[in-house]
């Protein structure tokens, strides 16, 4: 049962350019959209996030995009940088029903951004 | 900046044997949770603790497992007899409110390899 997919991998950017990663969910209670970066060896670090309240919310370089009615978000990285080569992680969660805040993660996609 | 830590990194244990896996989480965050990752998956959600006791946990959390806040700043992870496939990644994390926006800050990962 994939509630949030990450249907690309892998992908492969030239340093400079836009990196845009993309996630699809399923669970129309989902009201809050994370993304996280991880590095080989190392656990995920919370990169972004946004509420099903928002469409777009900007930190620095990372822009997530979020349409809620495709059920689709995806995460802008302009210009991308040879350290933002990494595996990126879109995860979901809802806050209904007094859950706790249980991350549902996507399978991650590896960015690699090229010199 | 406050980190999340995990020991042991590497945990090398024979199958039907226990395992206890620790983490210390952020000083005053309230909330923890253990994921864990199977190699090639996606990170999946094991179980959340507040107030010490377990708010949430997740199919795979059964009767081998169990969670445990020893004192005030340890946070622990037990497999009572291990199986082959428990061998996996398993990542800790906390957070400080139960608000939705606030996001998970995760450990670098045990890494559990089941003989």
């Amino acid at each position: 049962d994939q509630q949030v997919k990450q249907n690309s991998p892998s992908l492969s950017v030239q340093e400079g350019r836009i990196s845009i990663l993309n996630c699809d969910y399923t669970n129309s209670m989902f009201d809050y959209f994370l993304w996280y970066k991880k590095y080989p060896a190392e656990g995920p670090t919370f990169l972004i996030s946004i509420s099903s309240i928002k469409d777009k919310n900007e930190d620095g370089r990372f822009t997530v995009f979020l349409n809620k009615s495709a059920k689709h978000l995806s995460l802008h990285i302009v210009p991308s940088q040879p350290g933002d080569s990494a595996v990126y992680f879109c995860a979901a969660l809802s806050s209904y029903g007094g859950s706790q805040g249980n991350l549902i993660f996507g399978k991650g996609t590896k960015l690699s951004v090229k010199p | 900046e406050p980190e999340v830590t995990q020991t042991p990194s590497h945990q090398v244990t024979q199958m039907g044997q226990e395992v206890i896996l620790r983490c210390v989480p952020i000083s005053n965050h309230l909330y923890f949770y253990w994921y864990r990752q199977i190699l090639g998956q996606k990170v999946e959600f094991l179980v959340s603790f507040y107030n010490n006791e377990i708010s949430e946990k997740s199919e795979i959390f059964d009767d081998q497992f169990s969670v445990e806040r020893p004192d005030g700043s340890n946070f622990t992870l037990k497999i009572r007899s291990t199986k082959l496939e428990d061998s996996a990644m398993y990542f800790c994390a906390s957070k400080f409110h139960d608000s939705s926006n606030q996001p998970q800050h995760f450990g670098d990962g045990t890494r559990l390899s089941i003989l």
